[in-house]
């Protein structure tokens, strides 16, 4: 049974220019999660989705960031005209839901914005 | 916040010594969870302990939750050079299925 899995692991972008993140949850789980991780600092939780629907963004800037979970295919996390403050590794999890709270770890994007 | 605090913020110690690194956190949780990351990887789950748990073993590692002082504890007994790597807290809260992480504790183990 295959992890998370992320693509790209590492993405480097100028300033202005957009980031698309994938994340390919394990199989069988349909609850997406994406955490930002500055350096030496801990995950910072930015949106919780499910099939279709995002459950909760509290934690995604009100400008420039979106996330989709599309019925087929992997969820994006989206970030239009980067900015240098963008730079972080982003984290996906996954969980199966049905009361299950463990969350998987992907092994990370990490962006770089020159 | 919920945010937890881990403590220390770094820790050295010899190998095949035990290394205990502590959590704390505001609100009431449902569950605390414990990760390990290797420099530059993902994370790696260790251990839950829910709310209503004092204490859980796995393998080396044992944890203990106080939800009275809201803190936990994770001891790692007969250190390996290959437990290096940063241990963060993550706790859920009832009703929310996000994690709330610390900054977590940097452990180095020397050989």
């Amino acid at each position: 049974n295959a992890g998370v899995m992320q693509n790209p692991r590492h993405l480097v972008r100028r300033r202005g220019q957009e980031a698309r993140l994938r994340c390919s949850p394990m199989k069988g789980h349909s609850h997406v999660y994406w955490y930002r991780q500055l350096p030496e600092e801990g995950l910072k939780f930015m949106v919780y989705l499910q099939k279709e629907n995002i459950i909760d963004e509290s934690g995604m800037p009100k400008e420039r960031f979106s996330a989709e979970f599309p019925k087929e295919g992997p969820s994006i996390l989206r970030i239009q005209q980067v900015v240098r403050g963008d730079s972080a590794a982003y984290f996906c999890a996954s969980s199966p839901g049905r009361g299950e709270v463990e969350q998987y770890f992907g092994p990370g994007t990490r962006l770089t914005v020159t | 916040s919920q945010q937890g605090e881990e403590d220390p913020q770094a820790l050295s110690i010899q190998e095949g010594e035990n290394a205990t690194m502590n959590c704390s956190y505001k609100t009431s949780i449902n569950n605390l969870q414990w990760y390990r990351q290797n420099s530059g990887r993902g994370l790696v789950h260790l251990i839950l302990i829910r709310s209503n748990e004092r204490e859980k073993h796995s393998g080396r590692l044992r944890v203990t939750l106080d939800t009275s002082k809201k803190s936990s504890s994770l001891l790692i007994t007969a250190s390996r050079a290959a437990d290096t790597a940063s241990y963060f807290c993550a706790t859920d809260a009832r009703g929310a299925q996000k994690l709330v992480f610390g900054q977590g504790t940097r452990l180095t183990i020397n050989p």
